[in-house]
């Protein structure tokens, strides 16, 4: 069965650097998405993304945040300027479309640890 | 503003005794509901939704909108359902899932 697939499975930065976390969906896949969880908390709504703009974001997803589909297979987010509060378990998910009968499917998730 | 309530994070049973995992949703308009189950070190994977009205590994969930709950039950848990279990609801045409805090089961012997 084909599976979203994130890398890396965990990433160390330090504060106020860049990081990219990167995503492949589902080939067949036309809708992408970025959620996070911070440990102990819940799953939360980052970004949606198709046919290459944003369909939605949350309030959590500012201006340091943005995504790219930079080629036809990988989809990333990018954290400009990494803060403290922004360690957390990302899951990238994609669906083949959007509605009733397109369920999501989450890749493994990319652990961050700002320090 | 929608929100997902699942007030039990812990939930320990016995092999073979009945499971209910509950889920509480709170939104003006026509929701529809998940259930997505983690098992250990693996990803969130869909279990089953409610316009499917299906039974997945044993369990299903019914939505009641009156109660405003979508809870999730097993007759007779096994070993393997040991895993953290999320509630969530879709408002909308579009993807964006609202979750609970989750409920970690935890199948004893």
């Amino acid at each position: 069965e084909p599976e979203v697939t994130q890398t890396p499975s965990h990433q160390v930065t330090q504060m106020g650097q860049e990081v990219i976390l990167r995503c492949v969906p589902i080939s067949n896949h036309l809708y992408f998405y970025w959620y996070r969880q911070i440990l102990g908390q819940k799953v939360e709504f980052l970004v949606s993304f198709y046919n290459n703009e944003i369909s939605e974001k949350s309030e959590i997803f500012d201006d340091q945040f943005s995504v790219e589909r930079p080629d036809g297979s990988n989809f990333t987010l990018k954290i400009r300027s990494t803060k403290l509060e922004d360690s957390a378990m990302y899951f990238c998910a994609s669906s083949d479309a959007t509605g009733k009968n397109s369920p999501l499917h989450f890749g493994n998730g990319t652990r961050l640890t700002v320090t | 503003a929608q929100r997902v309530t699942q007030p039990e994070k812990l939930l320990s049973v016995f092999k073979g005794a009945p499971v209910e995992l509950k889920c509480n949703y709170s939104y003006s308009g026509s929701p529809e509901l998940f259930w997505y189950v983690q098992y250990s070190r693996q990803r969130l994977q869909l279990l089953l939704r409610h316009i499917s009205r299906e039974s997945i590994k044993g369990f299903t969930a019914d939505l009641n909108k009156g109660e405003t709950s979508f809870h999730l039950k097993k007759p007779f848990a096994q070993e393997e359902d040991s895993a953290m279990y999320y509630c969530a609801l879709r408002t909308g045409g579009g993807n964006k899932l609202t979750f609970g805090t989750g409920t970690q089961l935890k199948v004893e012997l």
